[in-house]
């Protein structure tokens, strides 16, 4: 079975610093992650998706993450953090990509401070 | 940019009431399903439905629940005799079943019951 686990329930980072939010999934078959991101009264919005080509994805709004299969984690980074990035973050996880189910980690709720 | 959209926005039910949510996935895509977010607790998967039928459901997917896709472009989520710990952000999500696509999100509908 899928899961995900991310590591920090809270994070907060100061206006230009870096962004990590982090995401160690499981799965016995090689699986396909997303990132997506849920500002204040919107739904999900996709960020970036892994699907077993470049372990270095790059998504919108300048994120980027990368696949690492030898410690199954695939998490979130942005160089500069700017206000508008604060929102909540759900790295999710499919077996098969566009026809099967997410499973999604708890999110991490990114508080960004000037 | 086509869109899932999601009707109502809101929707405050009595306890016992019957309550119906409303989507309308994107037009090409084949497969709908429905998935929950109960305030502060992660996203959930509830249902999958392809060719007119469920093809996977969670275990929170009781007899209480029942989905259909009632014309050529609408997907529906009822819920018989909504109990209090029905209230939850519920959203629909679409995606054209391609192995390497992702799942497009509606913006949800926040069901209150009271």
């Amino acid at each position: 079975a899928q899961s995900v686990t991310q590591l920090g329930s809270h994070v907060s980072v100061s206006e230009g610093a870096l962004v990590l939010l982090r995401c160690n999934y499981s799965s016995s078959v090689p699986p396909y992650l997303f990132w997506y991101v849920q500002y204040p009264n919107q739904g999900l919005q996709l960020l970036l998706k892994y699907t077993s080509a470049a372990t270095l994805v790059k998504g919108i709004n300048g994120f980027e993450a990368e696949f690492k299969k030898s410690e199954t984690s695939f998490h979130l980074t942005k160089p500069s953090a700017h206000m508008s990035d604060a929102a909540e973050y759900f790295c999710a996880v499919s077996v098969s990509g566009g026809y099967n189910k997410l499973i999604f980690g708890a999110g991490t709720r990114l508080a960004v401070h000037p | 940019e086509p869109e899932v959209t999601q009707t109502p926005s809101h929707q405050v039910t009595q306890m016992g009431q019957e309550v119906i949510l409303r989507c309308v996935p994107i037009s090409n895509h084949l497969y709908f399903y429905w998935y929950r977010q109960i305030l502060g607790q992660k996203v959930e998967f509830l249902v999958s439905f392809y060719n007119n039928e469920i093809s996977e459901k969670s275990e929170i997917f009781d007899d209480q629940f029942s989905v259909e896709r009632p014309d050529g472009s609408n997907f529906t989520l009822k819920i018989r005799s909504t109990k209090l710990e029905d209230s939850a952000m519920y959203f629909c999500a679409s995606s054209d079943g391609r192995p390497n696509t992702e799942a497009f999100f509606g913006q949800g509908t926040r069901l209150t019951v009271v």
